[in-house]
């Protein structure tokens, strides 16, 4: 059963516009959100993080958004750029930082 | 030079052949762990290990076994290899969170494995 779960398989975004990744989670016992992005023949790198006792967390472009009442987290690119097309992950863990679960992921394109 | 390196990078096998994935990092960090992505299911956590005396099952550990030889090494087996086990494989590693540390995944470039 899919703990935390991606939506949308794909998101095309024009560049200098906001890119919004949304995520969902099912465990309510999650407390430690990340955000990974891939490019092909790639592994996943790390973007930006989340601990459940805050609602925002902003690094450069990308702000998190956490909604522990609905389970859902977000990501923001602000603005988008051609280089930030690559395949998003959202990621959550128990105990901040032990078994981490995956979403589908969200493959996203910045049209020039 | 990746600080998590992983061998080989690209694997053609057939079905009943016994394979592994090597995976060894720099970076000192005493968890490890291997991943497999498949089209349309994301990351899946397959075995992790929080020290060398320390290995535990994760989403879909069957038909896989692990070896954590050292610190650095932490190898993944398929016994006998079955068409279904076609996917990219990752290993990654994160340090113990707490003080400031976030304990974030840092991973490997991946292994392509088909099984034919």
């Amino acid at each position: 059963d899919q703990q935390v779960k991606q939506n949308s398989p794909s998101l095309s975004v024009q560049e200098g516009r906001i890119s919004i990744l949304n995520c969902d989670y099912t465990n309510s016992m999650f407390d430690y959100f990340l955000w990974y992005k891939k490019y092909p023949a790639e592994g996943p790198t790390f973007l930006i993080s989340i601990s459940s006792i805050k609602d925002k967390n902003e690094d450069g472009r990308f702000t998190v958004f956490l909604n522990k009442s609905a389970k859902h987290l977000s990501l923001h690119i602000v603005p988008s750029q051609p280089g930030d097309s690559a395949v998003y992950f959202c990621a959550a863990s128990r105990n901040t930082g032990n078994q981490f679960y995956f979403g589908t992921g969200t493959s996203l394109t910045v049209i020039p | 030079d990746a600080d998590v390196t992983q061998t080989p990078r690209n694997r053609i096998t057939k079905t009943g052949k016994r394979i592994m994935l090597e995976c060894s990092q720099t970076k000192g960090h005493d968890r490890m762990y291997w991943y497999r992505q498949d089209p349309g299911l994301g990351l899946r956590l397959i075995y992790y290990s929080f020290d060398v005396k320390d290995i535990n099952k994760g989403e879909i550990s069957d038909g896989y076994s692990v070896s954590r030889q050292a610190q650095a090494k932490f190898s993944l087996s398929l016994e006998s290899a079955i068409p279904n086990q076609t996917a990219l494989y990752f290993c990654a590693t994160s340090d113990i969170p707490g003080q400031g540390i976030t304990g974030e995944l840092f991973f490997g470039e991946g292994s392509r494995l088909t099984v034919l």
